[in-house]
């Protein structure tokens, strides 16, 4: 039962342009959502966190959205680069458990 | 800081063996989770670790098994390999409090025979 839902396999954009990443997720009680990118043979890199209390929250080049209602979260990743090439996981954790739920990935791929 | 490291990096191993892979945590984590990657089940969580304790389990055999020691190393071991437990195994270390951001070493694969 995938409680963290990623439909998009995989994603190209241009250079410059913006990469949305999108994540759904069935249970109501992840009130702690993360991204992670992830390249082959190493271990996801943390790239930003939003807490449920909050709708949007933004590091540099990254944003991410939280809609509750929607059970729906997504990635911004403005002005894209090609060093942004990777799997993008999505995962989300209920507040007493630090167990993660993970998406199965978005492989983005930032076209020069 | 130095990051999450994880011996070995590879591994090959046949049906019914057992095996132990390691990982330390980053200098002042607590807490160490481990995490199985697969194609076709993607990432899934096996355990967590915090203060010598497993304090979370996921929802995976008892042949997978784990421990912490007083420096947080952890270690995990799985007996009577089967040919579907090759996988990369992720550790994942963070101060403890759990809203804290975790951080992944570069992972074991494990290949089994």
């Amino acid at each position: 039962d995938q409680q963290v839902k990623q439909n998009s396999p995989s994603l190209s954009v241009q250079e410059g342009r913006i990469s949305i990443l999108n994540c759904d997720y069935t249970n109501s009680m992840f009130d702690y959502f993360l991204w992670y990118k992830k390249y082959p043979a190493e271990g996801p890199t943390f790239l930003i966190s939003i807490s449920s209390i909050k709708d949007k929250n933004e590091d540099g080049r990254f944003t991410v959205f939280l809609n509750k209602s929607a059970k729906h979260l997504s990635l911004h990743i403005v002005p894209s680069q090609p060093g942004d090439s990777a799997v993008y996981f999505c995962a989300a954790s209920v507040s007493g458990a630090n167990n993660l739920f993970f998406g199965t990935g978005t492989r983005l791929t930032v076209i020069p | 800081k130095a990051g999450v490291t994880q011996t070995p990096r590879y591994l090959i191993k046949t049906r019914g063996q057992q095996v132990t892979l390691s990982c330390s945590p980053i200098s002042g984590h607590r807490s160490v989770s481990w995490y199985q990657q697969t194609p076709g089940q993607g990432l899934q969580f096996l355990f967590e670790y915090f203060s010598e304790t497993q304090r979370n389990k996921g929802n995976f055999p008892g042949r997978f098994s784990g421990r912490q020691f007083s420096n947080s190393r952890s270690e995990m071991n799985v007996s009577t390999l089967e040919l579907g437990d090759s996988a990369l195994y992720l550790c994942a270390s963070s101060l403890g409090h759990t809203t804290d951001t975790q951080y992944f070493g570069p992972g074991t694969r494990l290949t089994v025979l």
